[in-house]
């Protein structure tokens, strides 16, 4: 059974600085992995899905680090703004046969003005 | 735009009836979930459909029920059996086993009074 810990759970930063989400998750034989972003009251917004044979994967300035061995991603957020602030999501999606999609409890960004 | 449409926005249930929630998707995507999302408890996986007239119990499958009569449809029902319904209700597809990434709805908040 996979299971997903995302570290930290809560996290508050001032604006402009370098930030990392960590994900961890028990099953290794994934195909990829995907990091969600929650609006309050919102459905889920894809940023990013890493393939099990990358590495990493960019979007302006989110990068996503894959690590299947260890069991870890990690989200990097460069010069973080107001607007990041949310709460990011980790999940990676079953394998065949299991279609249980297994989410963290995420992490809760504030961004300072 | 393609996408998946939730309706209604927010739904308020009084005690003993039935509510059916919409879940509509454009993307021609094979497979659709249900999640159930609670404060502080992440996301819980009620029913997935992989192909049409076919669908599957996830986690808290207990007091719901879903049909799967057309390929862009997967319609929610909770039941009177149901006893604690209150909660964000997210719908999700994606395009079905693989490397093919999930795409969420923006969900529907169902509220007993």
């Amino acid at each position: 059974k996979q299971e997903v810990t995302q570290i930290p759970a809560a996290l508050s930063v001032p604006e402009g600085e370098n930030l990392v989400l960590n994900c961890s998750f028990t099953d290794s034989a994934i195909y990829n992995l995907q990091w969600f972003r929650q609006d309050p009251g919102k459905g889920l917004t894809s940023l990013l899905l890493i393939q099990s044979s990358q590495r990493e994967q960019t979007s302006g300035r989110l990068n996503a680090s894959l690590d299947k061995s260890s069991g870890r991603s990690t989200l990097y957020i460069a010069a973080s703004q107001p607007g990041d602030s949310a709460t990011y999501l980790c999940a990676p999606p079953p394998n065949f046969g299991n279609e249980k999609l297994t989410f963290g409890t995420g992490t809760r960004l504030t961004i300072i003005p | 735009d393609g996408g998946i449409t939730q309706s209604p926005k927010y739904l308020f249930r009084k005690e003993g009836q039935n509510v059916t929630l919409s879940c509509e998707q454009n993307l021609n995507h094979d497979a659709m979930y249900w999640y159930r999302q609670d404060p502080g408890q992440g996301l819980r996986l009620i029913y997935y459909s992989q192909i049409v007239n076919d669908f599957q119990k996830g986690d808290i499958a207990e007091g719901y029920s879903v049909s799967r009569e057309k390929k862009e449809s997967f319609p929610l029902t909770v039941t009177s059996a149901q006893k604690n319904p209150t909660a964000f209700y997210l719908c999700a597809s994606r395009i079905g086993r693989g490397v093919q990434g999930y795409t969420f709805g923006s969900g529907t908040r169902l509220t007993v009074v």
